[in-house]
């Protein structure tokens, strides 16, 4: 079992549609947890970042950590074509040793 | 204008040629990291560095060598033991204070071989 699963999709939605991805792991150490998006050869870029559990909001993201089925989620709300990217989970026991999941691909359709 | 820059944006390796990849960074961050990408796949480390003048071998460090001489500069070198370089590599960086365990990224360098 790999330390950290992600459904690769790819994902295809219409513009305007709320997307969930998903990312489950498996070392319950984990404390640390961030959503990245990445356009296509580019840096990802960190969108979300998470300590320990429960629900964090910025515009119209919404990322949620429930630990104790050592499951992540990110929500994109009234998602855009510009939201089409490869959106990467990442967790960290110490902050120090980040461990990422090979990522979901997204397609928002205008 | 803070962050981390990586260069060149694309590099290309004759079979038996060591490169090396620049990383520089103006966040103040202590640690430093190399990751490689290839399609489909997430991110491997390579190096990490906690502290200027140490490191330490990621999970893939084989046919790499990286230098700390400086807290701003991560070097990578792709020497030529490393018999299958072509990918997308990730510099990056984290830090002390309200930034802390926050992993930030370079644009990346893709690697090709001629």
């Amino acid at each position: 079992q790999k330390e950290v699963e992600q459904d690769p999709g790819p994902l295809s939605v219409p513009e305007g549609a709320i997307v969930s991805l998903n990312c489950t792991y498996s070392n319950s150490a984990f404390q640390y947890f961030m959503w990245y998006r990445q356009y296509s050869r580019k840096g990802p870029e960190l969108l979300m970042y998470t300590y320990s559990s429960g629900n964090k909001e910025d515009g119209r993201f919404t990322a949620q950590v429930d630990k104790s089925s050592k499951y992540i989620s990110l929500f994109i709300r009234d998602s855009q074509p510009s939201d089409s990217a490869t959106y990467l989970c990442a967790m960290s026991q110490n902050g120090q040793n980040f461990v990422f999941g090979p990522g979901t691909r997204l397609s928002v359709l205008p | 204008d803070g962050g981390i820059t990586q260069s060149p944006k694309y590099l290309f390796r004759k079979e038996g040629q060591n490169v090396t990849l620049s990383c520089e960074q103006n966040l103040n961050h202590d640690a430093m990291y190399w990751y490689r990408q290839d399609p489909g796949q997430g991110l491997r480390l390579i190096y990490y560095s906690q502290i200027v003048n140490d490191f330490q071998k990621g999970d893939i460090a084989e046919g790499y060598s990286v230098s700390r001489e400086k807290k701003e500069s991560f070097p990578l070198t792709v020497t030529s033991a490393q018999k299958n370089p072509t990918a997308f590599y990730l510099c990056g960086s984290s830090g002390a204070g309200s930034t802390n365990e926050k992993l930030f990224f370079g644009s990346g360098t893709q690697l090709s071989v001629l």
